[in-house]
This record gives C-alpha cells, sequence and structure tokens, in this order.
C-alpha cells in the first residue's frame, strides 16, 4: 500500500470554479502534511502547511482529518495561473522523517 | 542566485555509464536529500543526510551512492547507469527550525536519460 494516494485527475474546471483534491496516507503516527505545487517540468514549492485546525490562505484552504487520515485542498474563484500539478506531502518522526509524496493531482483551468 | 543548484541540468548517458549528480545549497540546512520523479509514480527518495557524518538510505536506494562532502554539498553517483535509471532527479534541502516547519526546498532538477 502506497503512504500517500491521490487522484491524479486529470481536473479541468472553467475560471472562477471551486475545485476540491483530497489525499488519504496509510501511517496514522504521520506528524506533519503539505500540498506542494510543481508547474511542468519544473520543481515541486511549497504551498501550504496543513494544521489540524485547518488553515486557510487567500483563496485556498488546507483541512486535515485525522481520524480518516486524509488531507484535502479547496482552491476557490480558480485562476488560470492555478494551473498545475498538486503533490501531497506527508513527514514523520517515526519514519525517520522521510517525506512521502502522493503522484499529484493535475489541474487546468479553462477560460 | 538560487539557493539550491543542481548540475548537471540535462544529461544523457549510456549503460554501464557512471555518472555524478551534484547539488550545491547555501540555505545553511543540515538537512538534504536527493529524489527521483517518475510519470505515474510521483517523488520517490533515494538517499538522505540529517548532517555531514549522517547518510540514510531511502525507499529506493539500489543502484545509487551518495557523498556529503560537506554542509553545503550532497552527491548523487549511479555507479553503473541502466536504462530504468531514465527520470528527473530532484535535491532539496530542509531545516526543521524553520519557521515554515519543515518545508522542503528544491533544486530545479537534473533530467538523466540512460540509453
Amino acid at each position: 500500500r502506497k503512504e500517500v494516494e491521490q487522484d491524479p485527475g486529470p481536473f479541468n474546471v472553467p475560471e472562477g470554479a471551486t475545485v476540491a483534491f483530497n489525499c488519504t496516507y496509510s501511517n496514522s503516527a504521520s506528524q506533519s502534511f503539505f500540498w506542494y505545487r510543481q508547474d511542468c517540468r519544473k520543481e515541486p514549492k511549497l504551498l501550504m502547511s496543513v494544521y489540524s485546525s485547518g488553515n486557510e490562505d487567500g483563496r485556498f484552504t488546507a483541512q486535515l482529518n485525522r481520524a480518516s487520515q486524509y488531507i484535502s485542498l479547496l482552491i476557490r474563484d480558480s485562476k488560470l495561473s492555478d494551473s498545475a500539478t498538486y503533490l501531497c506531502v506527508v513527514n514523520g518522526a517515526n519514519t525517520g522523517n522521510q517525506f512521502y509524496f502522493g503522484t499529484g493531482t493535475s489541474l487546468t483551468v479553462i477560460p | 542566485d538560487a539557493d539550491v543548484t543542481q548540475t548537471p541540468r540535462n544529461r544523457i548517458t549510456k549503460t554501464g555509464k557512471r555518472i555524478m549528480l551534484e547539488c550545491s545549497q547555501t540555505k545553511g540546512h543540515d538537512r538534504m536529500y536527493w529524489y527521483r520523479q517518475d510519470p505515474g509514480l510521483g517523488l520517490r527518495l533515494i538517499y538522505y543526510s540529517f548532517d555531514v557524518k549522517d547518510i540514510n538510505k531511502g525507499e529506493i536506494s539500489d543502484g545509487y551512492s551518495v557523498s556529503r562532502q560537506a554542509q553545503a554539498k550532497f552527491s548523487l553517483s549511479l555507479e553503473s547507469a541502466i536504462p530504468n535509471q531514465t527520470a528527473l532527479y530532484f535535491c532539496a534541502t530542509s531545516d526543521p527550525l524553520d519557521r515554515t516547519y519543515n518545508e522542503q526546498f528544491f533544486g530545479p532538477g537534473t533530467r538523466l536519460t540512460v540509453l
């Protein structure tokens, strides 16, 4: 079983739409959770960390459900510039502080 | 200037050749990582190092070796390259004391093709 699983998509949405991505993780002892964004042929970059209480950064909202072991990312009012691959990442001290990456969810925002 | 740099950016080589990928960082981070990315498989950890004297195998270390020459430098070697090592390779750094809480900073990647 993979440490982190994501729906690969692709998600094709019109500008202004709201889109949500989910991610599940297998290790209940995982401690840190992140969403990264990766543009085509570029390096991943941190979009936001995910906290138990949920957190929001502008149009982006991330939530963590420890009981069900899933993480979500909500993007409101999608922009063309949001088109990218979104990677779910999990980290835990009990895994030697290794980071585990999902395969990514592809988003294309259409004019 | 980029905080995490990788050389070369692109490399084409033949089966059986020895290849070294280099990573340098100016962020002053102790932790460095090597990943490979393949379509449909995401990023997978090859090796990681928490300081100059600490080297650890990741999920897919077979066929690879690393050297942490200094805090700022972490090299990945393929002793005898094979075609299924064709991939995009990323170096990353992190510092758990960063206020952003363990964010990883990636280099621009090295695209390696083994023929």
